[in-house]
């Protein structure tokens, strides 16, 4: 149990709203990613976090945006949801070498 | 541009058998490289990494092998046994950079996965 949990597992939205991913470690961990996995294309890196208030840009951050207030959590949020955001989103964190990934959210937007 | 590629979409290995997956890669900055397993529903689970100062690194049935000069790295199970069966993700990282105060952050870029299929 790599002690990160993501909330909601699933959710289902319409094109234009806002949704709110969140992600959340118990062990203060500095370093948490958002990733997309999508068919063909692996995992893909949305944004990171380097501590509280220090993010920035992955490969594919176009129409998202993240927060980090405390170390515990990192959200990322879909301002105007998308057909194309209907993905499988995985957070992350940084375990010495390792990278460990939270259980997913199913997200659908239609 | 894909810096890290797993050039077979799928690979089918009778139980008992060695299965073997490949990935490539092009960026040299990249020292660190790490295989994961991911089943449907669940997210990816970590396997087993290896340095670019290594060129083996084996944990029980589980042995990665890195060829640096050809960018190519890959991943034995033996024996494989059905419950393998999920999707491989190889993924590799600059971690030099990072522990040196680099601007890494650990992030790792991923393969498009290998879907391994054992036949009892």
């Amino acid at each position: 149990d790599a002690g990160i949990t993501q909330s909601p597992r699933h959710k289902v939205t319409e094109t234009g709203t806002p949704v709110t991913l969140r992600c959340h470690q118990t062990e203060n961990h500095r370093y948490m990613y958002w990733y997309r996995q999508d068919p063909g294309h692996g995992l893909r890196l949305i944004h990171y976090s380097y501590g509280v208030k220090d993010t920035d840009k992955g490969e594919v951050s176009d129409g998202y945006s993240v927060s980090r207030s405390k170390t515990e959590d990192f959200l990322l949020t879909l301002e105007s949801a998308t057909s194309s955001q209907t993905s499988v989103y995985f957070c992350a964190m940084k375990v010495g070498n390792t990278i460990y990934f939270g259980e997913g959210s199913w997200l659908t937007v239609v | 541009d894909q810096q890290v590629k797993q050039n077979s979409p799928s690979l089918s290995v009778q139980e008992g058998r060695i299965s073997i997956l490949n990935c490539d890669y092009t960026n040299s900055m990249f020292d660190y490289f790490l295989w994961y397993k991911k089943y449907p529903a669940e997210g990816p689970t970590f396997l087993i990494s290896i340095s670019s100062i290594k060129d083996k690194n084996e944990d029980g049935r589980f042995t990665v092998f890195l060829n640096k000069s050809a960018k190519h790295l890959s991943l034995h199970i033996v024996p494989s046994q059905p419950g393998d069966s999920a999707v491989y993700f190889c993924a590799a990282t600059a971690l030099t950079r990072l522990n040196a105060g680099g601007t890494s952050y650990g992030k790792l870029t991923f393969g498009q996965g290998t879907i391994l299929t054992v036949h009892p």
